[in-house]
């Protein structure tokens, strides 16, 4: 699986756009970008995943850019529930169904 | 629909004893994983299981540790024995298997609480 890598901390005030980058640049063509969190002292939770073409759930985006190197997810309006740790992972789907989880970005979400 | 349940939420122990985590999937998943979570290493993937077999245990620490999955609804990991570096969080998730992209079935994994453990 190709490795990702994420700043380690950003902050985001309460109610706007919280954007998260994810660089994936040896990313391979079967490969996708999956976004999970997690919340303090509890598992981690999918948030959303895609091949190249944009993605949008009830949670986030997912920003994937033309080359795939890189990627964003985007809460639209930031609460502080948000407040946790976001996980990046590049994997081809459906293969061994294992997540390598690397150290994550800490977002704060800031009254 | 009940998500993964683990249990011990939290286990406190003495250097020695022998330690037992339980993990009950979601029904209908045929994958189940167990990683661990410190402050030092982050979140490891220990073992999984597909179909109740264990496929990787490449990180399974030492002989120390064991897995089992006897059925599709339970599985266990144990310590024995237990030293003050296994203190951690254990997390146990599962997932269902796709070859094609159904619609509601993505794949990712869902996880327990996890059980804190504590070895003193």
């Amino acid at each position: 699986d190709a490795k990702t890598t994420q700043p380690p901390s950003m902050d985001c005030a309460e109610g706007r756009a919280a954007n998260l980058p994810c660089n994936h640049s040896t990313i391979s063509g079967n490969e996708y970008v999956y976004w999970y969190r997690q919340i303090h002292s509890q598992g981690p939770q999918y948030i959303i995943h895609g091949l190249k073409n944009n993605e949008t759930n009830e949670m986030a985006s997912l920003i994937i850019t033309e080359d795939r190197k890189s990627s964003t997810l985007i809460l639209p309006h930031a609460t502080l529930r948000d407040t946790a740790v976001y996980y990046c992972i590049v994997r081809v789907y459906n293969y061994g169904q294992n997540f390598v989880f690397g150290p994550g970005t800490r977002l704060s979400v800031l009254p | 629909d009940a998500g993964v349940i683990q249990s011990p939420r939290h286990e406190v122990t003495e250097m020695g004893q022998e330690v037992t985590l339980r993990c009950k999937p979601i029904s209908g998943h045929d994958y189940l994983f167990w990683y661990r979570q410190t402050m030092m290493r982050g979140l490891e993937l220990l073992i999984y299981f597909n179909n109740n077999v264990p496929i990787d245990d490449s990180g399974m620490p030492e002989d120390r540790f064991s897995a089992k999955m006897p059925n599709a609804s339970f599985s266990t990991l144990k310590i024995q024995p237990s030293e003050p570096r296994d203190s951690a969080v254990y997390f146990c998730a599962s997932s269902h298997s796709t070859t094609l992209r159904l619609a509601g079935v993505t794949g990712e994994l869902f996880f327990g609480e996890g059980s804190r453990l504590t070895v003193l």
